[in-house]
């Protein structure tokens, strides 16, 4: 049972290149979300998803996309990276309204 | 608005001391608070959850409090250890939302 497990751990891009975060749970949970957590701020939602086949937009989701690709995967797309994307981000799982599981994060850098 | 707002934004206490966090928040309506603790370089983690009618709740030797009249939340340690050096996020649940708060980032000195 490995929870919630996300790639890469690391990225570095340059401004404009794409790529797409990975995340998976193996808890069958129906929710899942994108976090992006900045110093000295708290976790701010990009996007969720409430359940397999449904995403919304959560405080901050302009220049990312996501996919929910089935229940237990949910991935996030930056279609062109712009150096305010550098952070990390941390993908989240929860059974409904409870308590959420995080991944270890994914540290990205654009230059 | 809502909004949950967390004090100290740091903390420095030597080992074997206790501590208390605090938490206030505007959410409205309350579903529930949560207690994360986050190490450096992972995710959070829970450590409490409290609905609306629990004063409070303990796991080892953290304790959560929670006043729901006047929307405030403590986290106390007791018996500070190396390992509790960390930052402690309070979550707040409304209606299908999480809130978060920017968290105290507690190091505990040997």
């Amino acid at each position: 049972n490995a929870g919630v497990t996300q790639t890469p751990k690391f990225q570095v891009l340059k401004t404009g290149q794409s790529m797409t975060l990975q995340c998976a749970q193996d808890m069958n949970h129906n929710s899942m979300y994108w976090y992006r957590q900045d110093p000295g701020m708290g976790l701010r939602l990009i996007y969720y998803s409430a359940s397999e086949g449904t995403t919304d937009k959560g405080e901050v989701p302009n220049g990312y996309n996501v996919s929910r690709l089935n229940k237990r995967e949910f991935s996030l797309r930056l279609e062109s990276a712009a150096p305010s994307q550098t952070s990390v981000y941390f993908c989240a799982s929860a059974a409904g309204g409870e308590t959420q599981y995080f991944g270890p994060g994914t540290r990205l850098l654009v230059l | 608005k809502n909004q949950v707002e967390q004090s100290p934004q740091s903390l420095i206490i030597l080992e074997g001391k206790n501590c208390t966090l605090q938490c206030n928040y505007t959410v409205s309506p309350f579903s529930n608070l949560r207690w994360y603790k986050q190490d450096t370089g992972r995710g959070p983690v829970s450590l409490t959850i409290m609905t609306f009618s629990e004063n409070t709740k303990s796991n080892g030797r953290y304790t959560a409090t929670l006043d729901a009249d006047t929307k405030q939340s403590s986290l106390h340690i007791t018996a500070s250890q190396l390992s509790d050096s960390a930052s402690y996020i309070c979550v707040v649940s409304g209606p299908n939302k999480f809130y978060f708060g920017s968290g105290t980032k507690l190091n505990v000195k040997p």
